[in-house]
Formats: C-alpha cells, sequence, structure tokens
C-alpha cells in the first residue's frame, strides 16, 4: 500500500511554461514533505521542502504547496528550461526522520 | 568533493551469489539509509541506521543485512542473490532532524541473472 502517489509518471511542457507536478500522501503522521530530482545514472537532489505547518513554500523558479485536509501537495516550476528534465520524486517524512518516496514522474521540457 | 560515495557502480551477480554493496559519507552525519530504485516504485527503504551502533529495518530488508561500520560508513550485503534484487541501489545520509532531507550517492546498479 503506497503511502505517497505520483499518479503521472510523465509530463511534457513547452520551455517557459509552467509545470506542475502532483503529489497525494495517506499518512496524517507525515511532518514533512520533500521533492527530489534525479537525472540518469545520477543520485537524487534536494530540491524544495515544506512544514506540515505551512501551506506554500518559495525558492526562486520552484513553489510547493500543501493541501493538508486533502492530503496533496505539488510542485510548480516557472518558468521550465531545458534544464529541468529529469524525474521528479515527491517525499514525504515520517518518525526518525525517514523518507517515504512516491514512484516519480518524469518531466520533458521542450526547447 | 564532500557527500556519499558508493561502490561499485555497477554489478552483475549469479542467483545464489553474494556481494557487499559499500557506502561511505563525509559530512559527519549521524543518520544513514539504504534505498533500492525500481521502476514505477518510487525509492523504497531497505535498512537505516539513525545513529552509529544502531540499524533498523524498513519497508522491503527481505534478502539483505547491513553493517554501520562507523559514522562514515554503512554497507549493505545480499547473502544470495535472487533475481527480484536486480535494481539500483542508493545510499544516502542526514542529520537526525533536519527538514533538508538527505543527500544521495550515485547509486550501484546491480542485475542478478
Amino acid at each position: 500500500d503506497q503511502q505517497v502517489k505520483q499518479n503521472s509518471p510523465s509530463l511534457s511542457v513547452q520551455e517557459g511554461r509552467i509545470s506542475i507536478l502532483n503529489c497525494d500522501y495517506t499518512n496524517s503522521m507525515f511532518d514533512y514533505f520533500l521533492w527530489y530530482k534525479k537525472y540518469p545514472a545520477e543520485g537524487p537532489t534536494f530540491l524544495i521542502s515544506i512544514s506540515s505547518i505551512k501551506d506554500k513554500n518559495e525558492d526562486g523558479r520552484f513553489t510547493v504547496f500543501l493541501n493538508k485536509s486533502a492530503k496533496h501537495l505539488s510542485l510548480h516550476i516557472v518558468p521550465s528550461q531545458p534544464g529541468d528534465s529529469a524525474v521528479y520524486f515527491c517525499a514525504a517524512r515520517a518518525a526518525g526522520n525517514k523518507l517515504t518516496f512516491g514512484g516519480g514522474t518524469r518531466v520533458l521540457v521542450k526547447p | 568533493n564532500a557527500g556519499v560515495t558508493q561502490t561499485p557502480k555497477f554489478q552483475v551477480l549469479k542467483t545464489g551469489q553474494s556481494m557487499t554493496l559499500q557506502c561511505a559519507q563525509d559530512m559527519n552525519h549521524n543518520s544513514m539509509y539504504w534505498y533500492r530504485q525500481d521502476p514505477g516504485m518510487g525509492l523504497r527503504l531497505i535498512y537505516y541506521s539513525a545513529s552509529e551502533g544502531t540499524t533498523d529495518k524498513g519497508e522491503v530488508p527481505n534478502g539483505y543485512n547491513v553493517s554501520r561500520l562507523n559514522k562514515r560508513e554503512f554497507s549493505l550485503r545480499l547473502e544470495s542473490a535472487a533475481p527480484s534484487q536486480t535494481s539500483v541501489y542508493f545510499c544516502a545520509s542526514s542529520e537526525l532532524q533536519v527538514g533538508d532531507g538527505y543527500t544521495f550517492g550515485s547509486g550501484t546498479r546491480l542485475t542478478v541473472v
């Protein structure tokens, strides 16, 4: 039973437009949510996070929104750039600093 | 460069063979983790070590053992490899209570034939 789900396995967007990645979770005990970016043949790298007590966090072109009542978070990338083409993983933190990851969304930004 | 180093990067094993995946971090982090990545499944936690001297099972521990050799090193052992263990393995480290997540190594691609 997946506690963190990314229902869109892939996303294609034009350069300069907005990319919106979605993530749903089931465990109410998650207290921190994170997004990771992964290029082929590399390990995931941390992108942005949000505490469960907040509903928005922004860092440059990246914004994460959290809707606790819906158990849903999203990552917005504006504007999208070709270098953003990668796999993005949503993750949620439970007790003991353990992260549970979603299945990933592959983003392709077309020039 | 500071970070998490995994060896080897690639490995092919025959069913029933054993091997140890090595991981070392130089960031003085307390916690270390082993994950496996499979298509559509994301990353699943195999074992973790919250601090030196402790290890605990994650979501998919069967068929694996770990050793936290010291604060820097955390190894993952496959005693009798099975084709179902074909995967990409990632080691990660973190501080205990930081919301910045983990630092990951570049992975070990393991194929069991």
